[in-house]
């Protein structure tokens, strides 16, 4: 496999649910991002990980949990989700060093709470 | 501080057209990254380029073609020959050599057959 992959590609799940997305590079990055993205709105950066160390939280809130239990995996844990967090989240990787890359996405996990 | 501006929302055009995406950036730093991603309905950003501040020389990559002018602070793009298949979302996007991605709010290109 190359690239970011992201699973699952799609999910449907209740208010009062707990589930896991999935995100996986094989670019041999070393910071790893999650976005949301909803209807009409701008891209929203949620969190960064740089060398597995979260170094960005943007006022998330706490039903969203991120884990980076190494430098090709990136977690993000659901629970007790609002409908308006119904929108697609998108997973990315970059290596930040001494010249900016270009960041790689995943095709994304579209959620919907119900 | 920094800021990425895609004034454009939504651009239709017939196909063979061309079309010109304008990307207009707000930085303090003499050091930085400017990238155009393309987002089709499938949902993936597909990076299309990476342009860095001391490299003004434009790029062109079969039917598109990127215009860097740090003088207006504007990074355009322009499909050439639009078709179907560059129906999408257009992402401009600044970076200053950290992990900060700024993006702009996109712009949608519809292409009409």
């Amino acid at each position: 496999e190359t690239g970011v992959t992201q699973t699952p590609r799609h999910l449907v799940m209740g208010m009062t649910n707990k589930k896991s997305l999935k995100c996986e590079q094989h670019l041999g990055h070393n910071a790893m991002y999650w976005y949301k993205q909803s209807a009409k709105k701008p891209l929203e950066l949620m969190f960064v990980y740089s060398l597995e160390e979260r170094v960005e939280n943007n006022s998330v809130p706490s039903r969203f949990s991120p884990e980076c239990p190494n430098s090709s995996h990136l977690f993000l844990h659901l629970h007790t989700l609002q409908p308006e967090d119904s929108a697609l989240y998108l997973c990315a990787s970059s290596q930040v060093g001494w010249v900016s890359t270009e960041a790689f996405f995943g095709q994304g996990t579209r959620l919907t709470v119900v | 501080a920094q800021k990425v501006t895609q004034a454009q929302t939504e651009i239709s055009v017939v196909e063979k057209e061309d079309v010109t995406l304008d990307c207009v950036y707000e930085t303090r730093d003499t050091t930085y990254y400017l990238f155009w991603y393309k987002q089709p309905p499938s949902g993936e950003l597909v990076f299309l380029i990476r342009r860095n501040s001391f490299d003004e020389q434009n790029e062109i990559s079969g039917r598109y073609s990127w215009n860097f002018q740090k003088s207006t602070s504007s990074f355009n793009f322009t499909i050439t020959a639009s078709q179907v298949v560059d129906s999408a979302v257009y992402f401009c996007a600044l970076n200053q050599g950290t992990y900060k991605y700024i993006f702009g709010t996109g712009t949608r290109l519809k292409v009409l057959a």
